[in-house]
């Protein structure tokens, strides 16, 4: 039972425009998100987080936003750039989880120019 | 570059061989994890070490083997694999189990083909 969905393997959005990633849970316990960006040959670093306290926390082009009651938060980029041609895993977490983080299948992100 | 190395980056090996997975991290973390990706699946935790103890096994099976001998340092001992072992091995790091940050940093990943 996969416990965090992310139910687009893919996206492809115009150089400039926004590019917005969606990421669903199930588990009501999880209280802090993550998203990470991979480009191949490379692990996934760190990209923006937020904690179930908040519904927005933005970081210059990267804002996620939290729909707790939804269970649904989203990643936006705006404006996209080349740069961002990656794949975006969202993660989650509880505190009794002690940090162990459940990821999604990750979405490719492509961005055309 | 985020602090965390892998050795090494590729490793093709057959069902009988014996090998290891080296992982060291240069953040001065307390807490070391490692993970397989596998094709179209997503990451699953396999082994949390916190001030080098093990503190999670997610049901892995017997013939992966972890190591931590020190805060910077984590190994997995692979014998006897099956082809669908074939996966990326991704190892990373963290600053203490239990405190405020969740962010994992992670390495580059081996990745391990079983013939």
């Amino acid at each position: 039972d996969q416990q965090v969905k992310q139910n687009s393997p893919s996206l492809s959005v115009q150089e400039g425009r926004i590019s917005i990633l969606n990421c669903d849970y199930t588990n009501s316990m999880f209280d802090y998100f993550l998203w990470y960006k991979k480009y191949p040959a490379e692990g996934p670093t760190f990209l923006i987080s937020i904690s179930s306290i908040k519904d927005k926390n933005e970081d210059g082009r990267f804002t996620v936003f939290l729909n707790k009651s939804a269970k649904h938060l989203s990643l936006h980029i705006v404006p996209s750039q080349p740069g961002d041609s990656a794949v975006y895993f969202c993660a989650a977490s509880d505190i009794q989880g002690a940090q162990k983080l459940v990821f999604g299948q990750g979405t490719r992100l492509t961005i055309n120019p | 570059e985020t602090g965390v190395t892998q050795t090494p980056r590729h490793l093709v090996m057959g069902m009988t061989n014996k090998k290891s997975l080296k992982c060291e991290q240069h953040l001065g973390h307390n807490a070391m994890y490692w993970y397989k990706q596998s094709a179209k699946k997503p990451l699953e935790l396999m082994f949390v070490y916190s001030l080098e103890e093990r503190v999670e096994n997610n049901s892995v099976p017997s013939r992966f083997s972890p190591e931590c001998p020190n805060s910077s340092h984590l190994f997995l001992h692979l014998h006897t694999l099956q082809p669908e072992d074939s996966a990326l091995y991704l190892c990373a790091s963290s600053p203490i189990l239990g405190g405020s940050s969740y962010e994992q940093y992670f390495g580059p990943g081996t990745r391990l083909t079983v013939t």
